[in-house]
């Protein structure tokens, strides 16, 4: 199992961009990187997912590098409803279960 | 967009008592899953069911939890004998993948007293 290391807290102000950085440095060659968002008193959401290079959707980008041993989600133009506990997690196709650790708290004021 | 539902929103119960938490998967989904977060902690998996039977669960799935799938839309947990230590919210989810991504319903929040 991928040991997974972020950022226990980050702060940013409205219209910034917002980049966390995830460790993970014992990835699996069969592993994925996925990213999920969660409100409080809200069930995690899917944000995004990727194997290598970048990953853009409506919502964030999804940076690897070539190594894949870390990991960059990246939200533009934060607001104020974008905070949440970010969750990096690694895993296989394969894979049942999501292994959620503490997560990234972002905090975005006015 | 179709969601995951889960009934009810807040559970009370007294410590001993048998509960149910209710899920409605998303329609086209095959996989379905249990996850709970104790207040201020993680989300903690639980267990995964595909195929009519469990697929993994985790080491706090014991003997008091099971889990159904009584028709073609209702999945349920069920905690025999709740204990303090339950109080949580759990979370349903379910996938057409497996690996992908999952689609977590709103939660029930278990208070046990």
């Amino acid at each position: 199992l991928a040991k997974i290391t972020q950022p226990i807290s980050m702060d940013s102000y409205e219209g910034q961009e917002v980049n966390i950085t995830c460790s993970h440095n014992n990835i699996a060659t069969n592993d994925y990187i996925t990213w999920y968002q969660q409100f409080p008193s809200q069930g995690p959401r899917f944000i995004i997912q990727g194997y290598k290079t970048k990953v853009t959707n409506e919502v964030a980008s999804l940076f690897i590098p070539a190594d894949r041993k870390s990991s960059t989600l990246s939200l533009p133009r934060v607001s104020l409803s974008d905070t949440a506990v970010y969750y990096c997690l690694v895993g296989d196709e394969n894979d049942y279960k999501l292994s959620f650790g503490a997560g990234t708290t972002v905090t975005v004021r006015a | 967009e179709p969601e995951v539902t889960q009934t009810p929103s807040h559970q009370v119960t007294q410590m001993g008592q048998e509960v149910i938490l209710r899920c409605v998967p998303i329609s086209n989904h095959l996989y379905f899953y249990w996850y709970r977060q104790i207040l201020g902690q993680k989300v903690e998996f639980l267990v995964s069911f595909y195929n009519n039977e469990i697929s993994e669960k985790s080491e706090i799935f014991d003997d008091q939890f099971s889990v159904e799938r009584p028709d073609g839309s209702n999945f349920t947990l069920k905690i025999r004998s709740t204990k303090l230590e339950d109080s949580a919210m759990y979370f349903c989810a379910s996938s057409d993948t497996t690996g992908g991504e999952q689609y977590f319903g709103p939660g029930t929040r278990l208070t046990v007293t």
